[in-house]
C-alpha cells in the first residue's frame, strides 16, 4: 500500500473553507485516495473517495493533482462539529477478504474555532 | 442512513471472565469487521467476516473469537479476558467487492480488564 503523509493538525475558523493536504507520492495507478474522519469518543465516518477525478459529495470535496502524488479534502464551509482527526488513506479498490482491512494512520486534526 | 450499533459503550471486565461485543447493522452489508483503536497503535483488524458462518483472520486475532450467524450480527469474543485487552473495539460493515472501503463503523466500545 502507498504511504501517506500528513500534517499533524492545523486549525481554521468557523465557516470558512478547511483544506487538509495528504502526501501519497508512491501511489500506483489502481489504487485509490479515501477520506475518514473520526470524532472525539466516536467510531471512523467514511467521507469520500476518489481516483484521478476531482470528487464531491454532501460532504466535502476532493482534489486530486494531475499527478496523483498528492490530494486535498475541502470542506467548504466548516463548522464547530467537523473538529476531529482526518485520516487519508490509499488502497487498491477490489481487494477482497480480511485485505478489505482500513490501514489508519495518525490522520490530521483539525480544530475548527468560533 | 446505515447504521451500526453496539452492545455496550463502556464495559468493566475481570480478567479471565469470558466477554461478548455485539455489533448489528442494518443496510444488509455482507462484510463485518472488528479492529481495536489503541492509542499509538491506530485501527488493527481482529476478524472479518464476508458472509453468514464465514469468517478471516486479520491483523491480531489471538484471545479473540467471532460467530457470525446471521447477517446482520457479528459478535466477537475474548474467551478469556486480559488487562492487555483493554482498548477501545469498533464494528464496522460494508458491502463486499470494490465498496468495501467504505465501511461503516459503529459507536465503539470502550472496554476495560481490570
Amino acid at each position: 500500500d502507498a504511504k501517506t503523509t500528513q500534517p499533524t493538525s492545523m486549525d481554521c475558523a468557523e465557516g470558512r473553507a478547511a483544506n487538509l493536504p495528504c502526501n501519497h507520492s508512491t501511489i500506483s495507478g489502481n489504487e485509490y485516495v479515501y477520506w475518514y474522519r473520526q470524532i472525539h469518543s466516536q467510531g471512523p465516518q467514511y467521507i469520500i473517495h476518489g481516483l484521478k477525478n476531482n470528487e464531491t459529495n454532501e460532504m466535502a470535496s476532493l482534489i486530486i493533482t494531475e499527478d496523483r502524488k498528492s490530494s486535498t479534502l475541502i470542506l467548504p464551509h466548516a463548522t464547530l462539529r467537523d473538529t476531529a482527526v482526518y485520516y487519508c488513506i490509499v488502497r487498491l479498490r477490489s481487494l477482497r477478504g480480511a485485505n478489505s482491512k482500513l490501514t489508519f494512520g495518525k490522520g490530521i486534526t483539525l480544530s475548527v474555532r468560533p | 442512513d446505515v447504521k451500526v450499533t453496539q452492545s455496550s459503550r463502556y464495559l468493566v471486565k475481570r480478567t479471565g471472565e469470558k466477554v461478548f461485543l455485539e455489533c448489528v447493522q442494518d443496510m444488509d452489508h455482507e462484510n463485518m469487521f472488528w479492529y481495536r483503536q489503541d492509542p499509538g497503535l491506530g485501527l488493527r483488524l481482529i476478524y472479518f467476516s464476508y458472509d453468514v458462518k464465514m469468517k478471516e483472520k486479520g491483523d491480531i486475532p489471538e484471545g479473540y473469537s467471532v460467530s457470525r450467524e446471521k447477517k446482520e450480527r457479528f459478535s466477537l469474543i475474548l474467551e478469556s479476558a486480559s488487562t492487555n485487552q483493554t482498548s477501545m473495539y469498533l464494528c464496522a460493515s460494508s458491502f463486499r467487492g470494490p465498496n468495501s472501503y467504505e465501511q461503516y463503523f459503529g459507536p465503539g466500545t470502550r472496554l476495560t480488564v481490570t
